[in-house]
């Protein structure tokens, strides 16, 4: 199906470990971007790439990373998780007209 | 930095129609956006408006620009229970594929 899907939908994980969330687009958007949604913040964003190999930061980068060897995935790693980076993580692509960005449903992150 | 806010909750009665505020401090916004986030589920595009309008209608919504106040409204006319949900508005510039600031979310909540 064509769309953008983000996996896991649910993760809770332990301080210190490290995780990665997954997202997937089928469309070949250039654009993707990863915000993360918390109450009183709205959504944010964490990371952000233009291309396959080219990745810039956004507000919120830091205890991220990310990478795009492939177009269409665009994963994020939290390389020691944190209790702050409890979130609700929103992936999301746009096309080069960059009119509409789309977004995956969301990864309920939960670290304990 | 770019900041947008709104207010965090808003209460109507069906029927009746509903106005969510946004303001916003980047003066070179390009455009403007209205997403809906139901519960559990990702963030669904409404409508957009472009800088150099004022006004944009589409079915029952419509949305004002007033880009001298940096102010953006967005009306729902003939408010239904399915509208209830948080809406945020949220501003790009052009260029960066459209990296987007959010504002806070708006909780709409319609009573019969």
């Amino acid at each position: 199906d064509a769309g953008i899907t983000q996996s896991p939908r649910y993760k809770i994980t332990e301080t210190g470990r490290q995780v990665t969330l997954m997202c997937h687009q089928t469309w070949s958007h250039s654009y993707m971007f990863w915000y993360r949604q918390d109450l009183g913040h709205g959504l944010r964003l964490i990371y952000y790439s233009a291309a396959a190999d080219i990745t810039d930061k956004g507000e919120v980068p830091d205890g991220y990373v990310v990478s795009r060897s492939k177009t269409e995935n665009f994963p994020l790693t939290l390389e020691s998780a944190t209790r702050s980076q409890t979130s609700v993580y929103f992936c999301a692509s746009t096309d080069l007209w960059e009119t509409e960005a789309f977004f995956g449903q969301g990864t309920r992150l939960t670290v304990v | 930095g770019e900041d947008v806010e709104q207010s965090l909750f808003l209460s109507v009665r069906e029927g009746d129609s509903s106005v969510i505020n946004c303001t916003y401090t980047d003066s070179s916004s390009t455009y403007l956006y209205w997403y809906k986030q139901e519960p559990g589920a990702g963030l669904q595009l409404l409508t957009y408006i472009f800088s150099n309008m004022d006004m944009k209608q589409d079915q029952r919504l419509t949305v004002l620009l007033n880009k001298k106040d940096k102010h953006l409204s967005l009306r729902i006319a003939d408010t239904q229970t399915g509208d209830s949900a948080i809406y945020f508005c949220a501003e790009s510039s052009r260029g960066g594929g459209n990296k987007l600031t959010f504002g806070t979310g708006t909780q709409l909540k319609v009573e019969l």
